[in-house]
């Protein structure tokens, strides 16, 4: 069956603009969580809902990142006001359940660079 | 808090070639320790885990064993191949929260 799938995959933006990142994971899984990982670097957390529920918020960077997960399949990542060190790959995952040991299958990841 | 530590990369080897990555951690409580695995191009892959001590997880002929005792997670192979060349990621879970905490990661080529 389908993966995850992130869309845009590459997205260039000037520094002040805003962005949205979208997710689709795999049909039926409960919970979602996105990663940010920068040049060189393992993925970060930074934030994770089960169903429509944003349920840890703690790695998100600043108020300028918002995600949602509204109707609890398709999320938003949403960056304000972008700035250079937002550059990075934003990484979604997926698990079936909230259960503790639950494979978290990831997607492709989308590429932003701010310019 | 958690954290991981990979030895630092990249690390080149011949085919066929016997292979340690090395991985300690760092954590409250009693994680879960994973290898994930990213070949060229493609997303992140769970390759093994082992969810408490003396586990060994093993998969494509790659094999770690959780020491607790040491704090580690080895990933070990007897023979590596050319498609084995990829990025490799050791992680941990750890408590209530489901998030994977990563190491930097190590970038893995073999040649011919």
């Amino acid at each position: 069956g389908a993966g995850v799938s992130q869309s845009p995959r590459y997205k260039v933006a000037k520094r002040g603009q805003d962005v949205a990142l979208r997710c689709d994971p795999i049909s039926g899984h409960v919970s979602l969580f996105w990663y940010q990982q920068a040049l060189g670097q393992g993925p970060e957390f930074l934030t994770y809902f089960q169903n429509e529920a944003q349920l840890d918020k703690s790695g998100l960077p600043s108020d300028r990142f918002f995600a949602e997960r509204p109707e609890g399949s398709v999320s938003t990542l949403k960056i304000q006001r972008t700035q250079q060190e937002d550059s990075a790959v934003y990484l979604c995952a997926s698990s079936l359940r909230r259960d503790y040991y639950n494979e978290q299958f990831f997607g492709p990841g989308t590429r932003l660079t701010v310019l | 808090g958690n954290s991981v530590t990979q030895m630092e990369g990249p690390v080149t080897l011949s085919e066929e070639a016997f292979l340690t990555i090395n991985c300690t951690y760092t954590a409250t409580g009693y994680p879960s320790l994973f290898w994930y695995v990213q070949y060229p191009g493609e997303g992140l892959q769970l390759l093994l885990k082992a969810t408490k001590a003396d586990d060994k997880g093993s998969n494509k002929g790659f094999e770690a064993t959780y020491r607790k005792e040491t704090t580690s997670f080895h990933l070990e192979k007897g023979s590596v191949q050319v498609s084995d060349s990829a990025v490799y990621f050791c992680a941990l879970r750890s408590g209530a929260n489901s998030k994977l905490t990563f190491g930097k990661g190590i970038t893995l080529s073999v040649r011919p």
